[in-house]
């Protein structure tokens, strides 16, 4: 799996919109980008994920460069709740030997500010 | 609604007493996973089971051990802990198995090695 580089740390302020980067350059045609969130204390929660297109869903939108090499999350109006660290994660769409689990790297630590 | 259930929430044992640490899925899915995050790391898989079919990764010691005795438990063994056994462990479940699924996770039990 192609390796991801996030900053540490960032905040942000409630009611703005948080946008998290992600640096994937080596990432392959059939990987996909994957983004989870891990409240503290509580296990990883999916957010979205995508190949090429720009995707959003209630929770948040992916917005993904055209060479792929980088992505951003954001979540439009950024409340207390969304503090948490976030992860990227790039994976093979199918790894063809059956199922496969998640490789984290070191995530980005979102504190939303009051 | 509680959909991968892990009790306890925290478990507390001696260095070297075996201790079992539990997950349920009320999804019926094919795939369950066991991950290990230590304080401060990314969570880390440990192994899974495709239906009865266990996959252990290379890096997993072999202290760990897990057992599934139908789809909707699993169970992670821990025959002889170890200081640095100490963390929270995290259960998951997909569908299938393939890298595009979401991956559902429990709250995690946080076990601590006295």
């Amino acid at each position: 799996d192609a390796k991801t580089t996030q900053p540490t740390s960032m905040d942000c302020a409630e009611g703005r919109a948080a946008n998290l980067p992600c640096n994937h350059s080596t990432i392959s045609g059939n990987e996909y980008v994957y983004w989870y969130r891990q409240i503290h204390s509580q296990g990883p929660q999916y957010i979205i994920h995508g190949l090429k297109n720009n995707e959003t869903n209630e929770m948040a939108s992916l917005i993904i460069t055209e060479d792929r090499k980088s992505s951003t999350l954001i979540l439009p109006h950024a409340t207390l709740r969304d503090t948490a660290v976030y992860y990227c994660i790039v994976s093979l769409m199918y790894s063809g030997g059956g199922a496969d689990g998640l490789t984290f790297g070191k995530g980005t630590h979102l504190i939303i500010q009051p | 609604d509680a959909m991968v259930i892990q009790n306890p929430r925290y478990q507390v044992t001696q260095f070297g007493k075996p201790v079992t640490l539990s997950c349920s899925q009320t999804l019926n899915h094919n795939v369950m996973y066991w991950y290990q995050q230590k304080s401060s790391q990314a969570p880390k898989l440990l192994f899974h089971y495709y239906d009865k079919d266990f996959n252990n990764e290379a890096d997993t010691p072999d202290n760990f051990q897990s057992r599934r005795p139908n789809t909707s438990f699993c169970f992670l063994d821990i025959r002889s802990p170890g200081l640095g056994d100490a963390a929270m462990y995290l259960c998951a479940t997909s569908r299938e198995g393939h890298r595009q699924e979401t991956q559902y996770f429990g709250p995690g039990t946080r076990l601590l090695v006295l």
